[in-house]
Order: C-alpha cells, then sequence, then structure tokens
C-alpha cells in the first residue's frame, strides 16, 4: 500500500478565515512534505517533517503553519491568506528523510482563497 | 532550488504513437523518478531509477538512468488517451532535502 490521503479535496476561504489541511499515511513514514503547487508548473517544497520534528522551511510565510501530531498525520494551519496563495497543496511521505527514499504524494487539496 | 530542465515542454500526439521525453541536470543524482499528473491530482509515481545504466519497464512505460547520472528518459510506446496528463521527472541526492523537479512535459493524445 503506498497510499497518501488528504482532506478536504477543496477548500474555500477567505482572507480571515482560519482552516486546515489534513495529511495521513500508514506506511510507516518517518518523513512528510507540503508541497504548493500552482497550476501546469512543478510542485514546490514548503516543508518537511522527519521522525516528527519540523527538518525544513523554505522560508514560507508564517501564515502557514505545519503541524505533526504524530508519525502519521501532518497538518497544516492556514490563517490570513492571501488570493495568491490559492493552489494545489500536496502532502507526500517518504520511508526516511536522510535516505534516498522515494516520495509518494497524496491526491492535493485544491485550495481558493477569496 | 534546483530545477531540472525536461523536454519537450508538451506534446501532441497521435493515438498509437510512440512518445520520447527527457530531463537533464548539471549535476549528479543517485535516483531519478518518473511521475504522472493529472489535472487537480497528486503526482503518482511511474518508475523509479536507482543506478546508472539502468533501463526499467512498467508496462507501455520504459525509463533509463544515464550513465553520466545527469539524466533520465521515458518513453512509451502505442500511446492511448488515457495517457494524457502532465510527467515530472524527479532527481534525488543523498538526503531528502536533495530531491528536485523537473519543469515537467504536457502530452495531449489526439485520438
Amino acid at each position: 500500500d503506498t497510499e497518501v490521503t488528504q482532506t478536504p479535496k477543496h477548500l474555500v476561504m477567505g482572507m480571515t478565515n482560519k482552516k486546515s489541511l489534513k495529511c495521513e499515511q500508514h506506511m510507516g513514514h518517518r518523513a512528510m512534505y507540503w508541497y504548493k503547487q500552482k497550476a501546469k508548473k512543478p510542485p514546490e517544497l514548503m516543508f518537511v517533517y522527519s521522525y516528527e520534528k519540523l527538518s525544513i522551511n523554505e522560508s514560507v510565510p508564517s501564515r502557514f503553519s505545519p503541524e505533526c501530531p504524530n508519525s502519521s498525520l501532518l497538518n497544516l494551519h492556514l490563517h490570513a491568506l492571501q488570493p495568491e496563495d490559492s493552489a494545489l497543496y500536496l502532502c507526500a511521505s517518504s520511508q526516511d528523510f536522510m535516505g534516498a527514499d522515494t516520495q509518494y504524494f497524496g491526491p492535493g487539496t485544491r485550495l481558493t482563497v477569496l | 532550488g534546483q530545477q531540472l530542465n525536461q523536454s519537450p515542454q508538451s506534446m501532441f500526439i497521435q493515438e498509437g504513437e510512440d512518445v520520447s521525453m527527457n530531463c537533464t541536470s548539471s549535476s549528479i543524482f543517485n535516483t531519478w523518478l518518473w511521475y504522472k499528473q493529472d489535472p487537480g491530482e497528486g503526482p503518482v509515481l511511474l518508475i523509479a531509477l536507482y543506478k546508472a545504466g539502468e533501463l526499467t519497464s512498467n508496462g507501455r512505460l520504459t525509463a533509463q538512468f544515464g550513465i553520466t547520472r545527469k539524466d533520465s528518459f521515458l518513453n512509451i510506446s502505442a500511446s492511448i488517451p488515457s495517457d494524457v496528463g502532465i510527467y515530472f521527472c524527479a532527481g534525488q541526492g543523498h538526503t531528502g532535502n536533495q530531491f528536485y523537479f523537473g519543469t515537467g512535459t504536457s502530452l495531449t493524445v489526439i485520438p
């Protein structure tokens, strides 16, 4: 099983709203990732968690706040977003972070900020 | 971060034709990956390559890890309409933060 699940599938929010994206994997992977993807562009890395600790923050604005409650779950809390933050948000996981392990992606959450 | 150059950027082909695309980098990688992404969905792993010179097939798909470790190729034989999508290569170094996507190849198959 190489499944990564993400909820919700679609999200529309106003600039003053607070919402959260959720990601789950049950493959025993210890590295989890958040990516942002604009149309027809490759995914851009936002955050990496390794063994439930934040390892990489690619200079992401503080209006995006990641959280890793346990080894299977990854959240992305959203607050005071801008319309330009509208994008497909992808979660991925891999066996480990330090090794050359393949990343498996979830289906994504399509976010629209009004 | 680093981006890998993929070509062609887009392809329009007739159903039944074969497709070739490639990915090049100025750096060497330990692993090359090929993903396919349908609109509004996440990338789905097609083929993973772990050794220079390795040639791996997955159904109608064949991918090769270049000898120089700086490039990779993906071929699709006898294309069908469901092959439509964007194909991304990805190169990976020793650590997880050395993971870079290609610029993508958009494939359209005309029935």
